[in-house]
């Protein structure tokens, strides 16, 4: 079972909207609406984002946002700021292998 | 608050057993799917597999299956995961997460554990 595929880094000016693609099969995002997005600073807990696709937690800003199309899926975020500085996890349900599978992981720099 | 608190870094030899502990704080598991996940030394995080806290249901990525154990207790609210024989490539920081049943997305992670295997 492969890790689904996110770009390696991904930067951006404060300020600036950034998009995170992350693509799949039809056998995990293409199939399922569960589609989830973390924040991950390393050595800290991941940080839920977006979950089923583009609904947000409460407490989660609104310059993070997700949609998906087919196979693949996206975190949006406006308004870049320094603390957005981490690396970005998508994760979906799967029917093949695992239950859940983790993107390749996104590491976002602000410039 | 909602909390999960794992158990502290540890150094193993290769071959030796170990068992690591995420223990939920402020709310009942019964009804919660915990998961444990791998982060290797400079690489993305992994789904190890899943356990349900109700009747113990379990669910394991391939890769991880016939490796690690993973059980819980639900009279102290605590998962564990464990190895029978440590290799030095089990040398990671892992995470334990929790999600409601019906759910499908991580609400709450613990704060992780650095397991360290070398000789």
């Amino acid at each position: 079972q492969s890790a689904l595929t996110q770009p390696a880094s991904v930067s951006g000016s404060p300020g600036q909207s950034i998009t995170i693609s992350c693509t799949g099969s039809s056998h995990d995002i293409g199939r399922y609406k569960f589609v989830s997005w973390y924040r991950h600073h390393p050595g800290e807990a991941p940080k839920l984002l977006i979950y089923d696709v583009s609904n947000r937690p409460s407490g989660v800003s609104d310059r993070f946002s997700g949609s998906k199309s087919g196979n693949t899926a996206s975190l949006t975020i406006s308004g870049l700021q320094a603390e957005d500085e981490a690396d970005y996890y998508c994760t979906s349900d799967s029917d093949i292998g695992s239950p859940y599978v983790f993107g390749t992981g996104t590491e976002v720099t602000v410039l | 608050e909602v909390q999960l608190v794992q158990s502290g870094a540890v150094v193993k030899k290769p071959g030796e057993s170990l068992k690591i502990s995420c223990q939920g704080i402020g709310y009942s598991f019964t009804n919660y799917w915990i998961g444990w996940v791998r982060q290797m030394p400079g690489k993305g995080l992994e789904w190890m597999g899943i356990i349900y806290f109700h009747d113990s249901t379990t669910a394991y990525n391939p890769s991880f299956q016939g490796q690690v154990a993973i059980s819980v207790d639900k009279s102290i609210t605590t998962a564990y995961v464990q190895w029978s024989s440590l290799k030095a490539s089990d040398s990671a920081i892992y995470y334990c997460a929790s999600t409601r049943h019906g759910n499908h997305h991580w609400d709450y992670w613990g704060q992780g554990t650095l397991v360290t295997v070398s000789t």
